[in-house]
């Protein structure tokens, strides 16, 4: 079964200073991967997600991951924190079609003036 | 765009009583899905459906049943609601590989 690991359960970075956070994952095939952001009191909302093709995705909100699979990796960045990007962030994989997917903890990003 | 929607927002419940969450999405979709989300546990599946009056069960189906009698909702059961499931309870609805989620109903158990 597949499963993710998120290293760090608390980020703090300054305001302008780079973003990673950082996601691990196994899986016996090629994983379908996701990063999700929960804003305080609210849902969760899509960052951006790998399926087939380019291994650098770009999402919302300036955020891009890319997928290294010699590394188990998905790492989530940002060039330049931004308050607003204080929130938690999930990392989850999924096999594809009907399939369950899987989160890991999640990551709380602080990001300091 | 995708709209999935829960009943309620906050919620609070005595111990022992039946507890309904319902989560109710307009895209047709068969997938549907129910979670919990708990500090430095991250989200963890309860249980899933394919299809009207399919079910599966998830990692952690204790405590909890759940209803796919129409395919647009699923609702979560809690037949006798204790203090430990008290949480924040996601539902989620599926077009491969992507899933959109509901707002979110907080639960707590007193």
């Amino acid at each position: 079964a597949q499963s993710v690991t998120q290293l760090g359960s608390h980020v703090s970075v300054s305001e302008g200073a780079l973003v990673l956070l950082r996601c691990n994952y196994s899986s016996s095939v090629p994983p379908y991967l996701f990063w999700y952001v929960q804003y305080p009191n609210q849902g969760l909302q899509l960052l951006l997600k790998y399926t087939t093709g380019a291994t650098l995705v770009k999402g919302i909100n300036g955020f891009e991951a890319e997928f290294k699979k010699s590394e188990t990796s998905f790492h989530l960045t940002k060039p330049s924190a931004h308050m607003s990007d204080a929130a938690e962030y999930f990392c989850a994989v999924s096999l594809g079609n009907n399939n369950d997917m899987r989160f890991g903890a999640g990551t709380r990003l602080t990001v300091k003036p | 765009d995708v709209k999935v929607t829960q009943s309620s927002r906050y919620l609070v419940k005595r111990t022992g009583e039946k507890v309904f969450l319902e989560c109710v999405q307009d895209m047709d979709h068969e997938n549907m899905f129910w979670y919990r989300q708990d500090p430095g546990l991250g989200l963890r599946l309860i249980y899933f459906s394919y299809d009207v009056k399919m079910k599966e069960k998830g990692d952690i189906p204790e405590g909890y049943s759940v209803s796919r009698e129409k395919k647009e909702r699923f609702s979560l059961i809690l037949e006798s609601a204790s203090t430990n499931q008290t949480s924040m309870y996601l539902c989620a609805s599926e077009q491969p590989p992507k899933q959109f989620f509901g707002p979110g109903t907080r639960l707590t158990v007193l």
